[in-house]
This record gives C-alpha cells, sequence and structure tokens, in this order.
C-alpha cells in the first residue's frame, strides 16, 4: 500500500482565496508529481520535482499555482487566487530513484471545492 | 507528441466474464507501460507495468503484454469479480529524466452480479 501523505483530504475556499494542499512521499523516493483530477477522472499533469528542483511544469502553475518541495519538509501546493475551474481532486504521487520509468505510487488526494 | 489512447467510457460486464480494456501508444522512444486502479474515493494503485516487448506481466489476475510491433498493452482478466469495479488508467512513460508520464483518459468498469 502506498504511503503517500496527503493534507488536508479536503479543502473548500471562495474565489480569490488561496488554496494550500500539501504531500509526504513515501520515504525514499526523490521524486514527486502533482496532478489535477477532473470531474471526468482525466488527469493533469502539474509539476514534478527531483529532490528539490523542478523537473517540469504545465504553464497553469507558472501563473497561478505555486509548488515546492523543500528539503525534510512536506511538498507543498498553492493555488493563489482559486478559481471555480480549479475544483478538483489534486492528486500527489512519488517515484523511487534508481527506476527511470516513473513508476508511481499516489496518495489519497485532496478534493478542492471553491465556490 | 506522445499519446495514450484507451478504452474509453464504461465498460459493464456480469461477473465471472472475460475482460480486456484496450490501450494503444505513441511515441518515438523506448516505453514503459502502466495500468492503474481507481477504486471509488481511494488513490490510484499501480496494477502492472512492462518496458519488456512480448512478454506477459501479471497481479492480481490481471495480465497484460506489452506489443511494441502494434503499440499495444491491453489489460486483461479471464473472469472478473465484483470488487474490479473501478477506473482504470493505462499510462505512458520513458527512460530518462525529466519527462512526465501520460495517462489515458480513463476505462471505468462496472461489474454486475
Amino acid at each position: 500500500n502506498s504511503k503517500v501523505i496527503q493534507t488536508p483530504r479536503y479543502l473548500v475556499k471562495g474565489q480569490g482565496q488561496k488554496a494550500k494542499m500539501r504531500c509526504i512521499p513515501e520515504k525514499g523516493h526523490p521524486v514527486v508529481f502533482w496532478y489535477q483530477q477532473n470531474k471526468n477522472n482525466e488527469f493533469k499533469f502539474l509539476i514534478n520535482f527531483q529532490n528539490q528542483e523542478v523537473l517540469q511544469q504545465i504553464d497553469m502553475t507558472e501563473k497561478r499555482f505555486s509548488a515546492e518541495c523543500p528539503s525534510n519538509s512536506p511538498c507543498s501546493l498553492e493555488i493563489q487566487s482559486s478559481e471555480a475551474g480549479d475544483s478538483a481532486l489534486y492528486l500527489c504521487a512519488s517515484s523511487p530513484q534508481g527506476d527511470s520509468s516513473y513508476e508511481q505510487y499516489f496518495g489519497p488526494g485532496t478534493r478542492l471545492t471553491v465556490l | 507528441g506522445d499519446s495514450v489512447t484507451q478504452t474509453e467510457g464504461l465498460v459493464t460486464l456480469t461477473k465471472g466474464l472475460p475482460v480486456m480494456l484496450n490501450c494503444t501508444y505513441q511515441t518515438t522512444y523506448s516505453p514503459f507501460l502502466f495500468w492503474y486502479v481507481q477504486h471509488l474515493n481511494e488513490a490510484p494503485k499501480l496494477l502492472l507495468k512492462s518496458s519488456t516487448d512480448n512478454k506477459r506481466t501479471e497481479h492480481q489476475g490481471f495480465y497484460a503484454t506489452l506489443h511494441k510491433s502494434s503499440s499495444s498493452f491491453h489489460l486483461q482478466k479471464s473472469s472478473v469479480q465484483l470488487s474490479d469495479s473501478a477506473l482504470y488508467f493505462c499510462a505512458l512513460s520513458l527512460s530518462g529524466g525529466n519527462y512526465k508520464p501520460t495517462f489515458g483518459k480513463g476505462t471505468s468498469l462496472v461489474v454486475h452480479p
């Protein structure tokens, strides 16, 4: 079973508010991914890290979204000014080193509702 | 660019029947293919993975074979159970760093008694 921890499980924000969610990857996994899963269950990649460094991120992440994975602290994803369209399940996944296939272990997600 | 196409929408079956969920991919590089399963209100979990051509991989009664000649990695099970009702995602990854995996749109499998 995956040991990726995500908090909070549920988050309700008003439009324009900040929304912040956290992820603790599995121990020993240096690669972390953030995805947005929409109401149609489709995955949208947001950003990934190897240790503390960003590997890739999409344009959406570069504008209203910010993310970090500091050393010895949980990773975080923050939406600076929430919009209704941001309502979704935000999934964090981690991947072990030594296997470049990016086999991913997912957390249970943070379900964000923007009113 | 790289892409994954899988059986879309809903697949409904009666318990005990066989199932095959299709997954095809496009890439010019050497692929890793995955199947993930997501039960209602749970995290997606890795079900199968493969990077070896023409080798069958199995887990929990599910199996799939990566066929590079046809760019396919179809998921099969010979006899579905009620507990197999879930979302199934096919995903593609490539060797080397700095690459984001590509997911298919998911297939919802519903198994009836």
